[in-house]
């Protein structure tokens, strides 16, 4: 299986401030037909379903704000927060989609400092 | 629009058979590159991926569960039924479903629903 895991495990980060959180996989999640890596971005608010914020490692969803972002250097992959607002309080996760079993990492708890 | 809910049992007790619905609109699984997937939570944990069923009915699951895991589907209600074997109290947690599109990751979520495994 693929493992991944974030840093770190949680974060405190003042208003207005970056956020960034990485995700290291133990293998490649490029695919060599599009040149993408499979790798997604989730934040998950209490009692909530995760929702989705990047995938294909940069890609940005519909309607997610453009204060998040996603990078990708080989098998490291990072997803920042330009300026973080009070909404943005959540646990993030990062998962890969490249080949079953889908994994994800142990998730990021992004709090205001 | 799309939309997943989950519905079943709360509570089942140890060794008996979990089954859960995931009834969805918006969108067909007869189409080419889309597939229904079954992630789980336990209290305050990580998510754990737990399987798919693709539109060509083909069934992914995870290596911890598939001596146990079932997942069907019935094109025609638009569901997708998830069964597991031989309950036990690691299995208590919250299940939902998603929208597996393929190159976009789960890109539609259900609620989530929770199920506790206790005698």
């Amino acid at each position: 299986d693929i493992v991944m895991t974030q840093s770190p495990d949680s974060l405190a980060v003042s208003l207005g401030e970056r956020a960034t959180i990485t995700c290291k996989s133990s293998q490649s999640l490029l695919y060599s037909s599009n040149n993408k890596n499979y790798l997604a971005w989730y934040q998950q608010k209490p009692g909530q379903p995760p929702k989705l914020l990047i995938y294909w490692a940069s890609t940005r969803e519909s309607g997610v704000p453009d204060r998040f972002s996603g990078s990708e250097s080989g098998t490291d992959f990072a997803l920042t927060i330009s300026s973080l607002q009070p909404e943005d309080v959540a646990v993030y996760y990062c998962q890969q989609y490249h080949r079953t079993p889908y994994t994800f990492g142990q998730g990021t708890k992004l709090e205001i400092k | 629009q799309i939309t997943l809910r989950e519905s079943g049992p709360t509570l089942v007790k140890p060794t008996e058979t979990l089954t859960l619905t995931c009834t969805f609109s918006g969108f067909s699984l007869s189409t080419t590159g889309v597939a229904v997937g079954w992630i789980r939570q336990p209290p305050g944990k990580a998510l754990e991926w737990v399987g798919n069923i693709y539109w060509d009915d083909d069934t992914r699951y995870s290596p911890s569960l598939k001596t146990r895991l079932k997942i069907t589907r019935d094109t025609s209600k638009n569901q997708v039924v998830l069964t597991l074997t031989n309950m036990d109290t690691v299995d208590t947690g919250t299940y939902f479903c998603a929208r597996d599109w393929g190159s976009a990751a789960l890109d539609f979520w259900g609620q989530g629903t929770m199920v506790t495994v206790s005698s």
